[in-house]
Order: structure tokens, then sequence, then C-alpha cells
């Protein structure tokens, strides 16, 4: 199996840009997938496929990677931002799956 | 509506077992890896285990090996997940996930869909 290093918080002033970052040597090989989760909800898939936005996810939201690094960028963050992103790939075998630690993301 | 439902959750004692299901709506289930992750109170995401569509693979993290088991009825559009010799540590809410479809030849391995959650806690 392998990890994947995001850090723990971010903050973002409303309406700037955040970057949010995962490292892991499985993502040379696979795609990476990012979800959002509030409080006592379950996740949201908001980008997959490295830099693909599933329907109904606002344009805000992009993905991109460069190597062992998958990147979430929110451009113009809002309110509603506020959550926690966990980052998701397969592991170096490809067997199975592994999620980021999560990075909590604060909009002030 | 399109959807996952977990049940089954509850509070058990250490060394105990436990099945949970999840049941898939309005969706062709069949066609779909589905997936068990799991979130400890106040921690982040660990997949737990995933089936192939026909259940001929199935693969687990290395903390549940030889103590769940998943499983999955495509007839009743049910997954499984048979836990026992449960530990403390497994208290968890257990999501259900789907894989999403391929899309032009290529899979992109994105949990697309997810369930509530059901909650397990395992505590004398």
């Amino acid at each position: 199996s392998s990890e994947l290093t995001q850090d723990p918080a971010v903050s973002v002033a409303l309406g700037q840009t955040v970057r949010i970052t995962c490292q892991g040597d499985s993502l040379g090989s696979y795609y990476a997938s990012w979800y959002q989760q509030k409080p006592g909800q379950a996740p949201l898939l908001v980008i997959y496929g490295t830099n693909k936005r599933p329907s109904g996810i606002p344009d805000r939201f992009s993905g991109s990677s460069s190597g062992n690094t998958a990147s979430l960028t929110i451009t113009g963050a809002q309110a509603e931002d506020e959550a926690d992103y966990y980052c998701n790939s397969r592991d170096t075998t490809g067997n199975y799956y592994v999620f980021g630690s999560g990075t909590k993301v604060t909009v002030l | 509506e399109v959807q996952l439902v977990e049940s089954g959750g509850g509070l058990v004692q250490p060394g105990g077992s436990l099945r949970l299901s999840c049941t898939a709506s309005r969706f062709s289930f069949s066609r779909h890896w589905m997936n068990w992750v799991r979130q400890a109170p106040g921690k982040g995401l660990e997949w737990v285990a995933n089936i192939r569509q026909d259940g001929s693979e199935k693969y687990y993290v290395d903390s549940v090996k030889g103590r769940f088991t998943i499983s999955r009825d495509n007839a009743k559009n049910s997954l499984y997940l048979q836990m026992k010799s449960l530990r403390a540590e497994d208290t968890a809410v257990y999501y259900c996930a789907r894989i999403g479809d391929c899309t032009g030849g290529t899979c992109f391995d994105a949990f697309d869909m997810w369930g509530q959650g059901t909650m397990v806690t395992v505590s004398s």
C-alpha cells in the first residue's frame, strides 16, 4: 500500500484562490479524485480523473497534477466551500484505494 | 431517486459481529465496482473493501483482512459487509460508495455516489 499526504489545514479569504496539494507515489501512475465533506454529511465528489468536474460542481473547482503531486484549486472561494477535502487514488499495487489525510479549508 | 442506503449499524461488544447492508436504487447496480469506506469519529476517510461487478474479485485494507467479508447480490441491488471479531478501532461511520462508469474506454476510479452512512460502535 501507499500513503497520500495532505496539509492539515489552509485558510483563504472570501473570493480569493486556494490550492490544496496531495503527494503520493501512486499519483504518478493512477488518477486522483477529490472529495468535499461538510460536517455531518457524506463526502461529495468534486474532481475526478485528476482534472474533471462532475455535473453540478461549480467551475471554481479545478484539478491538476504534476509528477507525484495532485492539486485541487478553488478560484474565488465562497463561504459554502468551507469543508474538509480529501484526495484519493489507487495505491502503488493498483489493487487498493487510499485516501489522503484530509485538508480543512477555512474561508475567512 | 438515484441513491445508496446503508443499514445494519449499531452498538456491538468487542469480539462481536455485525452485518451491514447497502441497497441501491435507480441505477444499474450490477455495472459498478462497489466499496465500503469508513470514518472514525473526528478522523479522515479510510477505504475498507471493494468488490467487482460480478463478485469475482474482492480487496480489503490490511487492518480488516480475515475479519471482514464483502459480498453483493445483484438480483437484490444490494452490497454487504460481514464484520466479525470487531475491535474498538472499528468504531466508525461506514459508507457504501460506488465507482463511476468508465468513459470513452477510460476508467477514472472515482467514488461518484455515496450513501448517508451507518454508525458502528464497538464498546463494552
